[in-house]
């Protein structure tokens, strides 16, 4: 199985900063990579697949990068609505998993 | 306009069974992979299992091997998930989301919630 390691656990931020969310996988998942913005009462939002490309619909201050074993989210200048909990997932590899989670809280 | 609308959740005594579903519409069900995914209380995002197009193919995670099974009616646009020997550890949202491409999901459904306790 491949375990994906999100860091760190919660991020405070004040809003218009930037904020840098990492995600690393136990072994190489090529650039199969997504990441969710999750609210509470909310379903998970797709933010990045394919480890860089928005989904439809996404800011653009909503970045990502990386590939292998390493990978980043990039959120510039905050949003109020940008305040939430994000999880990466890989799909390279069965099983499916995904990261324990970034909260991204107000400072 | 996608929609996925859960239902069967509740509360089950541990042992018990309970068959959850899904309601797809506002796109072609039939060409699209299906998933189930869960969040317990407090955790984080967990993939139970997905089945193929046509449901030949299905996977489940170990922790739902062998207890649950996962199946689809094209005919009706709907997923479901028969559950099995359920356990404590079960408890949780279930969720139905469908791929956007291989398998990063780009919807999913609210969930219904699952509770087993005596």
């Amino acid at each position: 199985e491949v375990v994906m390691t999100q860091s760190p656990a919660a991020l405070s931020v004040f809003p218009g900063e930037s904020a840098t969310l990492s995600c690393r996988a136990s072994q190489r998942v090529s650039s199969n990579l997504a990441w969710y913005q999750h609210k509470p009462g909310q379903a998970p939002r797709l933010l990045i697949y394919g480890a860089y490309i928005r989904a439809a619909g996404i800011p653009a201050r909503f970045s990502g990068s990386g590939s292998g074993t390493e990978f980043t989210l990039t959120i510039s200048s905050l949003q109020s609505e940008d305040f939430a909990l994000y999880y990466c997932q890989q799909y390279n590899n069965w099983p499916l998993t995904f990261g324990g989670g970034t909260k991204v809280e107000i400072k | 306009e996608v929609q996925l609308v859960e239902s069967g959740g509740g509360l089950v005594q541990p042992g018990g069974s309970l068959r959850l579903s899904c309601a797809a519409s506002g796109f072609t069900f039939s060409v699209y992979a299906m998933t189930w995914v869960r969040q317990a209380p407090g955790k984080g995002l967990e993939w139970v299992s997905t089945i193929s197009t046509g449901g030949g193919s299905t996977y489940y995670a170990d922790s739902v091997k062998g207890r649950f099974t996962i199946s689809r009616d094209n005919s009706r646009n709907t997923l479901f998930l028969q559950m099995h020997s359920l356990r404590a550890e079960d408890t949780a949202v279930y969720s139905c989301a469908k791929p956007l491409r291989s398998n990063a999901f780009d919807f999913w459904g609210q969930g219904t919630m699952v509770t087993v306790s005596s």
